[in-house]
């Protein structure tokens, strides 16, 4: 199987404060990943897909100054919540596939974001 | 616009058979995925149907119908750890790229 992992699961910050969460593909070259985030008892809303080496592509009404995502290298991809506010508060979750035509998506564990 | 429906909830007894529908409207089509997610954690995958008809990996069948741009998945021997959210989803094309499209998803209560 492949494996993603993601950092930290829990983080609990002072509104105004940047957040940074990693995701990386242990075992797999993710040539994609996405990032998602979840509210409770609802669907996934995709927030961006980043393709390793190149910007990300936002989705309408996310605002890419805000949530910054890097794909440094084929098996990391970072999202910085810049200047958190509590409505930013969230279950974030990254997935990671093979190709950008893959249909099959492995997920982080997600990143639980709690700002006060 | 692109969308995809499922039911909300589904309740079914230990030991039955339950069968979730999805229907979608999206633009292109490149395949149908299940994935799983508990409360509390983050989905895994279950099956694809690319092409129409019956995929089956132990106890549950994904099936697709292209034609009628609908599918289900299909859970059998229900278990009581099968209890969760279940997500179809569409791998379409957004508006720059291939992107999986994801329903609602259904939560599947199972009663002892």
């Amino acid at each position: 199987g492949a494996v993603v992992s993601q950092h930290p699961s829990w983080v609990i910050c002072k509104s105004g404060t940047s957040v940074k969460i990693e995701c990386r593909s242990l075992d797999f070259q993710a040539t994609t990943m996405f990032w998602y985030r979840q509210f409770p008892k609802q669907s996934l809303m995709l927030m961006a897909t980043s393709n390793e080496g190149s910007k990300a592509t936002y989705e309408q009404g996310v605002e890419k100054d805000k949530f910054l995502i890097n794909h440094a290298s084929l098996t990391l991809s970072t999202l910085t919540v810049t200047s958190a506010h509590p409505e930013d508060s969230s279950f974030y979750i990254c997935s990671a596939s093979r190709g950008a035509t893959s249909e099959t998506q492995y997920f982080g564990p997600g990143t639980r974001l709690l700002v006060l | 616009g692109q969308s995809l429906e499922q039911p909300s909830e589904v309740t079914a007894v230990e030991g039955a058979i339950v069968q979730i529908n999805c229907t979608y409207q999206t633009s292109g089509f490149y395949g149908l995925s299940w994935y799983q997610q508990h409360d509390g954690g983050a989905p895994t995958f279950l099956s694809y149907n690319g092409l129409d008809g019956l995929e089956e990996t132990g106890r549950f069948s994904s099936f697709l119908s292209r034609s009628d741009s609908y599918g289900y998945l299909l859970l059998q021997e229900l278990q009581m750890k099968d209890s969760a959210s279940y997500f179809c989803a569409v791998r379409g094309f957004g508006d720059s790229n291939y992107q999986l499209i994801w329903g609602a998803g259904t939560k599947l209560i199972i009663k002892p």
